[in-house]
This record gives structure tokens, C-alpha cells and sequence, in this order.
């Protein structure tokens, strides 16, 4: 089944104690992004990736780190927690083509609560 | 700069009345938009997209959108709604930034089907 898994779905830490959100994808996608997703703001994409060791900042990427060494996994890391970092995070993956026109698959989410 | 405006938080409908959800969005270039559905502790789903060609694009589970260019929106619709369509719903467009393909989405609506 095509898929994209993020782990943990629910996390609770601690200010300051680095954390690290898996995600991984079977669908051989090349794009692949992480967005946050705060009540009236919607989604917002904080890191995103082209391919493999390809990645960039997207709208709200101040206190995240990702890394693309292989082309399935994605992680997002949090070397810092802060409680403004508390929210619901998404994975997604796409196919990269000339034209703007794939959808994006989504993982189940991960709800962070930083106290 | 790309942007989605989706200017209802929430829409309440009877079941069996058909509904609709708004999005304007505003992008250069030729937009590529997207509709997303989120059920309560999920990830979120792909429900259609416009590329190209007929304005009237059908998706899942019995909803459609309708383009228009010249009001830049693409609202969502469908004929009957059911109380298994009560969802957030989110508006999105895809478009090259330059460096890179960026989606965009909206803040979300809440549809409410009653019975």
C-alpha cells in the first residue's frame, strides 16, 4: 500500500530535549516536505526537499533541521524544543515532474507538545 | 508571492442540501489548485485538482470544484451533502517559486452536515 509513515503520531517532551519526528515514504517520491499546522494558519511548510541531499527552508523553518540521505526517509529534528513549537506536524511526499500538476500524499500527522 | 484565501471558518449544512465551500487564491502564472479533506486524527487526503481543460472538475466522493479564471476561484461543491462529509477542508495551489515547486494552502473550513 502506497504510503507515507511518520513516528510518533502523539510526543510530549520537555523544553530543550531534542527530539527527532520519523518520516518515510514507498512510493519512490523525489519531493518531499514537512509542514506544521496551527489552528487559522493552516498549513505552513517549514523544510523541503527535491531529492536525495537536496533540501531547503520553507516558510517557517527557525528551529527545525531535516536531513535527505535517502530518498524514503525525511526526519525533522528539533535540537531545541520550544513550547511555541507545539502543534500538529505533516509529512508529505510527491512525484517531481516538469509540470506542477501531482498531488501530495500526506502522513497520519504527529502532535508535539513542548511544556 | 502565491496565496489562498479560504474566507469561511466554518459552513453548516442540512443533509441532503448541496454545498459549497469558497477559495480564491492568487499565484503567477498558470495555477495548479488542489482540495484536501481532513477527518479528526488524520492525515490529510486528496479530493481533485485542476490543471488544465474543463472548468467542472470532478473528485472523490461525489465532489467537484468549478474554476474560474477571471474571479480567480476554485470553490468546492457538491450536490448533497452528508453528515460523513463533515471534514476540515483545505484549498491549495502549486506553483514553481524558482527554485523550487511550492504548495500553498489555506487556512481551512469546517463543514458541518446535520441532519
Amino acid at each position: 500500500e502506497a504510503q507515507v509513515t511518520q513516528n510518533p503520531r502523539y510526543l510530549i517532551t520537555v523544553t530543550g530535549k531534542k527530539l527527532t519526528v520519523t518520516c518515510s515514504q514507498n512510493m519512490n517520491h523525489e519531493y518531499m516536505s514537512w509542514y506544521r499546522q496551527d489552528p487559522g494558519l493552516g498549513l505552513r511548510q517549514i523544510y523541503y526537499s527535491m531529492n536525495v541531499e537536496v533540501t531547503d527552508k520553507g516558510d517557517v523553518p527557525e528551529g527545525y533541521k531535516v536531513s535527505r540521505k535517502e530518498k524514503r526517509n525525511f526526519p525533522l529534528i528539533l535540537e531545541s524544543p520550544s513550547p511555541n513549537q507545539t502543534s500538529l506536524y505533516f509529512c508529505a511526499s510527491s512525484l517531481k515532474r516538469l509540470v506542477d500538476d501531482t498531488e501530495a500524499f500526506f502522513g497520519q500527522g504527529t502532535r508535539l507538545t513542548v511544556v | 508571492a502565491q496565496s489562498v484565501a479560504q474566507p469561511e471558518d466554518q459552513v453548516n449544512v442540512a443533509e441532503g442540501n448541496p454545498l459549497t465551500v469558497k477559495c480564491t487564491y492568487s499565484v503567477s502564472g498558470n495555477p495548479y489548485l488542489f482540495w484536501y479533506v481532513q477527518y479528526p486524527n488524520r492525515g490529510l487526503q486528496f479530493l481533485l485538482k485542476y490543471i488544465t481543460g474543463d472548468n467542472l472538475v470532478k473528485g472523490s466522493y461525489g465532489f467537484e470544484a468549478e474554476f474560474n479564471k477571471s474571479q480567480t476561484s476554485f470553490h468546492l461543491k457538491k450536490p448533497s451533502a452528508l453528515v460523513s462529509d463533515s471534514a476540515l477542508y483545505f484549498c491549495a495551489v502549486r506553483a514553481y517559486t524558482g527554485t523550487a515547486s511550492k504548495l500553498t494552502f489555506g487556512t481551512g473550513t469546517r463543514l458541518q452536515v446535520t441532519l
